[in-house]
């Protein structure tokens, strides 16, 4: 069975500093890999996603994030934070054999100070 | 802008009450799904659905039930909401192609007091 973990329950990072949030999953084969964000009071709205190819993928906001398989991981990326990013960040990880069934994560929350 | 569209956005609702969240899209999207949202908590998939009169349950053991009568709709009922059905619901749908992903509505924080 996938499994998404999210090391970091709360991230809290410096306006203009960089950003790097972590997610592990656990799939035998190359999975579906996105990283959705929430702000407050709203739903989920998809930032980037890999699924093949080039392992450094570029998403909206000036997000990144780079596919390791050899870590299984697909950490989220940002060279410098906005405080409007500060929100709540869900990896999720499907597969074509889950029937568009996505897992995520239990999200990572962001706090940008000034 | 939204394509998917969820009401009501806030619900507070009193023990034993029959509550009905709707879900509707105008995307076109065969792929819906209902997933619930706890804080510090994963999201877990409650419901899904593949097309018109096609629903399944999820991962999480949900006392609500779904009906897909037509594409744009995927509503969610609980016929007597209790205080342990307080979480937020988000409503979500696909294109066939699951390398898109998911577009969610806003949700519904449900409160049942």
């Amino acid at each position: 069975a996938q499994s998404v973990t999210q090391p970091d329950i709360h991230i809290t990072v410096s306006e203009g500093a960089s950003l790097e949030l972590r997610c592990n999953y656990s799939y035998g084969a190359t999975p579906y890999l996105f990283w959705y964000v929430q702000s407050p009071g709203q739903g989920l709205q998809l930032l980037l996603k890999y699924f093949s190819g080039d392992t450094l993928v570029q998403g909206i906001k000036g997000f990144e994030a780079e596919f390791k398989r050899s870590q299984s991981s697909f950490n989220l990326r940002k060279p410098s934070v906005h405080w409007s990013d500060a929100a709540e960040y869900f990896c999720a990880v499907g597969s074509p054999n889950s029937w568009g069934k996505f897992q995520f994560g239990a999200g990572t929350q962001v706090v940008v100070t000034p | 802008e939204a394509d998917i569209y969820q009401t009501p956005r806030y619900l507070v609702i009193g023990t034993g009450k029959k509550i009905t969240l709707e879900c509707s899209q105008t995307m076109g999207h065969d792929k819906m799904y209902w997933y619930q949202q706890d804080p510090g908590m994963e999201l877990h998939l409650i419901h899904y659905s593949y097309g018109v009169n096609s629903t399944e349950k999820g991962d999480l053991s949900s006392e609500s039930t779904v009906s897909r009568i037509r594409t744009e709709h995927f509503p969610l009922t609980l016929e007597s909401a209790r205080p342990s059905h307080t979480s937020q619901y988000l409503c979500a749908s696909s294109q066939p192609q699951l390398n898109y992903g998911y577009t969610f509505g806003s949700g519904t924080r449900l409160t049942v007091v």
